[in-house]
């Protein structure tokens, strides 16, 4: 399908560490987003990376691109128990303004 | 700035009963949107409006959900009769301009749940 799938389904780490979540999808596309999604709450945007950019980073979020390998990943460094939350990657559908979003990665941090 | 708001925040009801969800989204905001995300899952789309037209239903079930957008500005999303399979969480967001997820970010509300007995 079209939309991203993440990996691993589950995370569990202790605060410190960091938290890697990986991102693979299957068609061609112009950019890739990461939203942060607290239970019960609605879904925040983190950082969208570009089809031709390699690397972006923002705060402790690190996000990577291979449009050759069709994947990304988003690392979390030095995890807080507040990064506790569900990491959703998502996708323009054949690059139109329309959104799709993966099954999500929840991660949790204990203190 | 405010963000997107959605209400009612949560909603039971009885199945073949009838509901509405509203949402009022950033102030200028072109592009409007409907997901729906069932429990563990990611957020799935039913619709999207560009100013006050559809751009794409594709999703919807239109024998029980239908959408509106009046004047470009606030949405409502019912659902008539509901189904046990409706229980989930509706969740509105917007984008600033036209090209929505090609150029941009989504701005999400908080979302309204759903739970269908």
């Amino acid at each position: 399908s079209q939309q991203g799938e993440e990996d691993p389904q589950a995370l569990s780490i202790q605060e410190g560490e960091n938290a890697t979540m990986n991102c693979s999808y299957k068609t061609s596309i112009n950019n890739l987003q990461w939203y942060r999604q607290n239970s019960g709450r609605g879904l925040v945007h983190l950082i969208l990376i570009r089809s031709n950019e390699r690397e972006k980073h923002s705060g402790r979020l690190r996000v990577t691109l291979d449009t050759s390998k069709k994947s990304s990943s988003l690392l979390i460094t030095a995890s807080r128990a507040a990064d506790t939350a569900s990491y959703f990657c998502a996708i323009p559908y054949y690059n139109t303004d329309k959104l799709i979003f993966g099954t999500g990665t929840r991660l949790q941090v204990f203190p | 700035e405010a963000g997107v708001a959605q209400s009612p925040r949560y909603k039971i009801i009885e199945k073949r009963q009838s509901v509405a969800f509203w949402c009022n989204p950033i102030s200028g905001h072109a592009t409007l949107y409907w997901y729906q995300q069932i429990l563990g899952q990611g957020p799935k789309l039913l619709i999207q409006f560009q100013n006050n037209g559809v751009v794409d239903d594709s999703q919807l079930p239109k024998d029980r959900f239908s959408a509106e957008r009046l004047k470009g500005v606030d949405s409502t999303l019912k659902i008539q009769p509901a189904k046990l399979e409706d229980s989930a969480v509706y969740l509105c967001a917007s984008s600033l301009d036209s090209g929505g997820a090609r150029t941009g970010e989504l701005f999400f509300g908080e979302g309204s749940r759903l739970t269908v007995l």
